[in-house]
């Protein structure tokens, strides 16, 4: 079935350094999402990128959307204690599973100060 | 907005006892999707209900879980009997333009 991948599973840097997450699928996706979850807290959206090539951009966060429309990345520059959290990427399912979302296992970040 | 609403945000009960988990999507939103997450297998789609009909009910780990949308704003998934690997956060997420929202969580302890 389908499949999101993501790597690293986990990443611990020091504060000000810069973090990268990559996620694939398995499948070519229409759109891709990425969602934020803090530590006891539940997931919370951050952004939809639906263009081949996309990248947008929310102050220290980039995020990226292949060309093939089946990997993405989302890079933090300069991480802060705020940072800390596991991101997630999904993508809609295809077919008879559109209505839903393939969550990857996420990259959980650890921000040292 | 109050956001999604799920309750109770804690339970902890024994092995055996009959659980009900309860969701109330935010208002206008169609699908309504029911996930279990733990550290083993992450982030897990157990059932999921587009204007209260169920569609895939895939995920579901066993005849022990069951889930009804009576309505537009309520939801339950229920667990009998409960068994100690049924512990986990239970999310509720409703979606709206393809993005989800979830709900708090409810956290699940059996002993």
């Amino acid at each position: 079935g389908q499949q999101v991948m993501q790597i690293p599973q986990y990443q611990h840097v020091q504060e000000g350094e810069d973090f990268t997450t990559y996620c694939n699928s398995s499948t070519t996706l229409s759109n891709i999402q990425w969602y934020k979850q803090r530590p006891g807290g539940h997931p919370v959206f951050l952004i939809q990128l639906v263009k081949s090539g996309e990248v947008k951009k929310q102050k220290r966060l980039t995020f990226q959307f292949g060309e093939a429309k089946k990997n993405s990345s989302l890079h933090i520059t300069a991480t802060q204690t705020t940072d800390v959290g596991t991101y997630f990427c999904a993508g809609p399912g295809r077919g008879s599973t559109l209505g839903r979302l393939y969550f990857g296992r996420g990259t959980q970040l650890t921000v040292w100060p | 907005d109050a956001g999604v609403i799920q309750s109770p945000r804690h339970e902890v009960t024994e092995m055996g006892q009959e659980v009900t988990l309860r969701c109330k999507p935010i208002s206008g939103h169609n699908s309504l999707f029911w996930y279990r997450q733990t550290m083993m297998r992450g982030l897990e789609l157990l059932i999921y209900f587009n204007n209260n009909v169920p569609i895939d009910d895939s995920g579901m780990p066993e005849d022990r879980f069951s889930a009804k949308m009576p309505n537009a704003s309520f939801s339950t998934l229920k667990i009998q009997p409960s068994e100690p690997r049924d512990s986990a956060v239970y999310f509720c997420a409703s979606k709206r333009r393809g993005t989800q929202y979830f709900g708090p969580g409810t956290r699940l302890l059996v002993l």
